[in-house]
């Protein structure tokens, strides 16, 4: 059964461009949620997809956005790319989402770095 | 609002030394609690998890036990090994929140030297 799937795994861009991650969840999860991971801030909660709807989200500005498609695929969107936006991106499935007891599964994320 | 609080790194340890990583937390509501493990280059993988105070998570020799009463999720491992290396992440989910939405603390870096 094939993991998490995350692409692409590096990307370079320079500020003020934007970018566009994709996550692939395993197959048959409906719950896809995204992190960012900094050294300075450790690991935030971007945003959680459900049926295609935004359920949860962190306190990132609207410059972050994503979505997620029929098929559980999910994109998350970052527009005027700044400085600090370089993070790794990770992304993480789980069947329902609901409830806390659900384990999730993690990409190995998407290095981002601003110039 | 939730917040996970965890020892700085890096923890340095030979191998076969015991463990322990200290978690504390803050919640409002009656959290589950975690701990994941990210090697290098990879993403975060679960270790184990706590639902209720006093149960008590496990998973290849790691041990935490949910203390309400101190508000802990500490990490003990008897006899750790090289391969142990990693960064460890602790983490809740409170179940007032809708989906899956998680708190992490900072990452404690371990190091086992053989």
């Amino acid at each position: 059964k094939a993991g998490v799937t995350q692409t692409p795994r590096y990307l370079i861009k320079t500020r003020g461009q934007q970018v566009t991650l994709s996550c692939s969840p395993i197959s048959g999860h409906r719950s896809v949620s995204w992190y960012q991971q900094t050294p300075g801030q450790g690991l935030q909660f971007l945003f959680e997809y459900f049926s295609e709807t935004q359920r949860n989200k962190g306190n990132f500005p609207g410059r972050f956005s994503g979505r997620q498609f029929s098929n559980s695929r999910s994109e998350m969107n970052v527009s005027t790319l700044e400085l600090g936006d370089s993070a790794l991106y990770l992304c993480a499935s789980s069947l329902f989402g609901a409830g806390s007891n659900e384990k999730l599964f993690f990409g190995s994320g998407t290095q981002l770095s601003v110039l | 609002g939730d917040s996970v609080t965890q020892m700085e790194g890096p923890v340095t340890l030979s191998e076969e030394a015991c463990l322990t990583i200290n978690c504390t937390y803050t919640a409002t509501g009656y959290p589950s609690l975690f701990w994941y493990v990210q090697y290098p280059g990879e993403g975060l993988q679960l270790l184990l998890k706590a639902t209720k105070a006093d149960d008590k998570g496990s998973n290849k020799g790691f041990e935490a036990t949910y203390r309400k009463e101190t508000t802990s999720f500490h990490l003990e491992k008897g006899s750790v090994q090289v391969s142990d290396s990693a960064v460890y992440f602790c983490a809740l989910s409170d179940l007032n929140n809708a989906g899956n939405m998680l708190t992490f603390g900072g990452g404690t870096r371990l190091m086992v030297k053989p």
